[in-house]
């Protein structure tokens, strides 16, 4: 079946660190792969996406790349800042049926002035 | 609306009552779909509607769990004869299609 793997939280980090966040998965066929963020005492925002592979999603200065051969999409960014502590979360969507995201348990990121 | 809209924010019941959680998603989404998020967990999908049928309903845990979407708008979800592991943040989103989802700020149910 479908499903997302990634790393547990939580991570600390200093401001400016660079940041990774592993994210894995098992599907059929060629998913689509997201990166939701979610701030603290708000809804899941889209933060980045990717719907073939070797594309790379990017925003806010955060990238990721849709890796076929090691079924990955790592969530990076070269230079955190505090505002960016919040739950991250992986997902995908497979490549029928498309409607039913599958999310992964998510990664809490905090940083430190 | 702006955005997904959810209500209440927060709801706090005694074990064994029926409670209502609403959505209202972004004016001209025609998809709309209802998630769970428990303490340290990954969201799990409940149930989606296009327009105002659901054509997948298997994610719904019990048959205490309901959910209807009507004039292609507001949804509620209907938990009866609540049981403390009901306890969770109830996400609903919304979207084009199946294009990108947009999601609410959740409903926090505390079962006791």
């Amino acid at each position: 079946g479908n499903s997302v793997t990634q790393m547990e939280g939580p991570v600390t980090l200093s401001e400016e660190a660079f940041l990774t966040i592993n994210c894995t998965y098992t599907a059929t066929g060629y998913p689509s792969l997201f990166w939701y963020v979610q701030y603290p005492g708000e809804g899941l925002q889209l933060l980045l996406k990717a719907t073939k592979a070797d594309d790379k999603g990017s925003n806010k200065g955060f990238e990721a790349t849709y890796r076929k051969e090691t079924t990955s999409f790592h969530l990076e960014k070269g230079s955190v800042q505090v505002s960016d502590s919040a739950v991250y979360f992986c997902a995908l969507t497979p490549s029928s049926g498309t409607y039913k995201y599958i999310f992964g348990t998510g990664t809490r990121l905090k940083v430190l002035a | 609306g702006a955005g997904v809209s959810q209500s209440p924010s927060n709801k706090v019941t005694e074990k064994g009552k029926d409670v209502e959680l609403r959505c209202d998603p972004i004016s001209g989404h025609t998809a709309l779909y209802w998630y769970r998020q428990r303490l340290g967990q990954g969201l799990e999908f409940l149930i989606y509607f296009q327009g105002n049928s659901a054509p997948d309903k298997s994610g719904l845990p019990s048959d205490r769990f309901s959910a209807e979407r009507t004039g292609e708008s507001v949804s509620t979800l209907t938990i009866q004869r609540t049981q403390q592991e009901d306890s969770a943040v109830y996400l609903c989103a919304s979207s084009l299609a199946s294009d990108t989802q947009y999601f609410g700020p959740g409903t926090r149910l505390t079962v006791l």
